[in-house]
């Protein structure tokens, strides 16, 4: 069965740090890989995605990720960070089935202090 | 953009109450998804439907049901609410047909309280 871990439950930092968010997955096949950002009383919003090819995504907003096979990982960076940025992030693993059923980590919430 | 209303953003119900939950989607998605969502446990899938009238469990489906009688529509019904069921219940949709590589879009949730 698949299954997600976020390491993190917590990150704290301070405004412009860096920052990494720690995904790893388990999977005997090959899947598909989400970041979810939700934001005070919002709902999920798709930060980035990967499928195939370049093993480095990016989102508009400055965050990257990189998938890597062999540890399993699909950690999240961000070179500075706003406040803005505070919020939930979630880590997901999809089973390449048509039913686009997604199975998600517990989250990581993300505090940016000035 | 993909629209994913949910009807209620929050809700008080007493206990043993019949709860009705609803999420309409404005795609044309063939599947939707109920999950809820807890501090430290993140989203966890109730149900899920592939088509109209068509579902499946997700991994915690006790003390709940679903109804898709409609395509934009999916609704999650709690029959008689308990104070553990207290949580933010969250509706997707997502086109399907692609194998996964296409992302859920999310409604703002409803946040339920059972009293």
């Amino acid at each position: 069965a698949q299954s997600v871990t976020q390491l993190d439950s917590q990150v704290p930092v301070f405004e412009e740090a860096p920052v990494e968010l720690r995904c790893n997955y388990s999977s005997s096949v090959s899947v598909y890989l989400f970041w979810y950002v939700q934001y005070p009383n919002q709902g999920l919003q798709l930060l980035l995605k990967y499928l195939s090819g370049s093993t480095l995504v990016e989102s508009i907003n400055g965050f990257e990720a990189e998938f890597n096979k062999s540890q399993t990982s699909f950690h999240l960076r961000k070179p500075s960070v706003h406040i803005s940025d505070t919020a939930e992030y979630f880590c997901a693993v999809s089973e390449g089935s048509n039913t686009d059923k997604l199975i998600f980590g517990t989250g990581t919430r993300l505090q940016v202090f000035p | 953009d993909v629209k994913v209303t949910q009807s209620s953003r929050y809700l008080v119900k007493r206990t043993g109450e019949k709860v009705f939950l609803e999420c309409v989607q404005d795609m044309d998605h063939e599947n939707m998804f109920w999950y809820r969502q807890d501090p430290g446990l993140g989203l966890r899938l109730i149900y899920f439907s592939y088509d109209v009238k068509m579902k499946e469990k997700g991994d915690i489906p006790e003390g709940y049901s679903v109804s898709r009688e409609k395509k934009e529509r999916f609704s999650l019904i709690l029959e008689s609410a308990s104070t553990n069921q207290t949580s933010m219940y969250l509706c997707a949709s997502s086109p399907g047909g692609a194998g996964g590589r296409i992302e859920a879009f999310f409604g703002q949730g409803t946040r339920l309280t059972v009293v």
